[in-house]
């Protein structure tokens, strides 16, 4: 039983196209992320979810636009795609927003 | 500013002998510290946190970490490394800008030689 499954995993696509990446998480968390890994292995938090609101949106461009249905999911839309967004994204989940967070496997997106 | 940092991109040990990777920080109020591993093309896997009590916090794998409040550090350390604990190892400090988010550091590179 995956507890945070993020869909594809990998995804290679060209520049100004729109994807999406599906989150889920079977945790029973309140508390879902997104997390950008550069090519330097920094990791950055995207945007932060509690019981489906967003609660932090980190200077993100307008482009990256997150979906929550309900609190098990979180879904990350990206419009018009761009080289620099090249990166492998990770869905994450908390009991509550700031403590230990358990991530998915990560998506790898290749923007060409 | 609130931070955290990992001072050493990589550390080498030998297997067999004790391993310490090394976090300071800087946050603002009592800090919630954790330390991550990432094993490559994985996600992230929580090892241990400190919230509060005893200074000397156990995880998994072996793992533990020790909470320095006078130092701000919370090293993470392994009395006796194995060859698989080679990886990528992350540091993280909760601090609050308008909601609590997670802030890491730039990761270590652990490589445990046989």
């Amino acid at each position: 039983d995956t507890a945070v499954s993020q869909t594809p995993k990998y995804l290679v696509t060209q520049m100004g196209n729109d994807k999406s990446i599906k989150c889920e998480q079977n945790l029973g968390h309140d508390t879902m992320y997104w997390y950008k890994q550069d090519s330097k292995k920094f990791l950055k938090i995207m945007f932060s979810y509690n019981n489906k609101e967003l609660i932090i949106n980190e200077t993100v461009p307008n482009r990256f636009s997150p979906k929550s249905p309900d609190k098990a999911h979180l879904n990350l839309h990206i419009n018009s795609l761009e080289l620099g967004d090249s990166a492998v994204y990770f869905c994450a989940s908390s009991p509550q927003s700031g403590l230990e967070s358990y991530f998915g496997e990560g998506s790898w997106l290749t923007v060409v | 500013a609130q931070s955290v940092a990992q001072p050493e991109d990589q550390v080498n040990v030998a297997e067999g002998n004790p391993l310490t990777v090394k976090c300071t920080y800087s946050v603002s109020g009592n800090p919630y510290l954790f330390w991550y591993v990432q094993y490559p093309n994985r996600g992230l896997q929580f090892l241990l946190k400190y919230i509060t009590g005893d200074n000397l916090v156990k995880g998994s794998y072996g793992f533990e970490a020790e909470f320095n409040k006078s130092q701000t550090s919370f090293h993470l350390k392994k009395p006796s490394a194995l060859v698989s604990d080679s990886a990528l190892y992350f540091c993280a400090v909760r601090v609050h800008t308008g909601g609590f988010k997670t802030i890491f550091g730039a990761g270590t590179r652990l490589f445990v030689k046989a």
